[in-house]
């Protein structure tokens, strides 16, 4: 398929342990999202990627999260010594410019971290 | 902070019934963007609305975009099980990049 695609779709961990969860963007597609969706909310931004470079990461909750873009394709977002209050779905979305109103933003499917 | 409230958060009806749901805000937004999202997937767009007072239709969706540019409702006609999901709105914050949505309302539809 041509769409957003996260791995793992499920992650569990433990509390204080590290984790990397993977986005791969849909081929061509400049900007990258990064979101978390606890229970019964909505998405929530933590980070936009333009290229190579975080071009806001005003949302990343503190400095335990931290995310790449090495190449401008994948992007990685890491999080170390994991809390039970990170658990959540964390959502990667690319679209094709980010830089206008109707750049629309495609989702994957999510990582389900489960924190215990 | 700029809030995007949804309403109701639950709605639970039969097949062929029509409903509302409802995007409020204190802020002026000059779009806004409804999204469905199914169990274990990420959001769907559905519509840009741009223009105050702007209706858009998609099949059986009506979306409409308040004058003020601060709320938005989609109502939905003879509603079926296919349209079970989480609605979402949500509206650009500081710039095309950062998405802010709403909690979602969660609809049901009984067969």
């Amino acid at each position: 398929g041509a769409g957003v695609s996260q791995t793992p779709s499920n992650k569990v961990t433990e509390k204080g342990k590290y984790v990397e969860l993977r986005c791969d963007p849909i081929s061509g597609h400049t900007a990258l999202y990064w979101y978390r969706q606890s229970l019964g909310q909505g998405p929530e931004f933590l980070i936009y990627f333009q290229g190579t470079g975080a071009a806001d990461d005003s949302g990343l909750p503190n400095d335990r999260f931290f995310a790449v873009r090495p190449e401008g394709s994948v992007s990685t977002l890491k999080i170390q010594r994991t809390e039970r209050g990170d658990s959540a779905v964390y959502l990667c979305a690319s679209s094709p410019t980010g830089f206008t109103g109707t750049d629309t933003q495609y989702f994957g499917p999510g990582t389900r971290l489960t924190v215990l | 902070t700029q809030l995007l409230e949804q309403s109701p958060q639950f709605l639970s009806i039969q097949e062929g019934e029509n409903l509302t749901v409802y995007c409020n805000s204190s802020s002026v937004f000059s779009s806004l963007q409804w999204y469905r999202q199914e169990p274990g997937e990420g959001p769907v767009l559905l519509v840009t609305v741009v223009t105050g007072g702007e209706v858009k239709k998609l099949k059986r969706l009506t979306f409409q975009f308040g004058d003020a540019r601060k709320d938005s409702s989609l109502h939905i006609t003879a509603a079926q099980p296919g349209d079970t999901g989480l609605y979402l709105c949500a509206a650009f914050s500081g710039g095309y990049n950062k998405l802010i949505f709403g909690a979602g309302t969660r609809l049901a539809v009984h067969p």
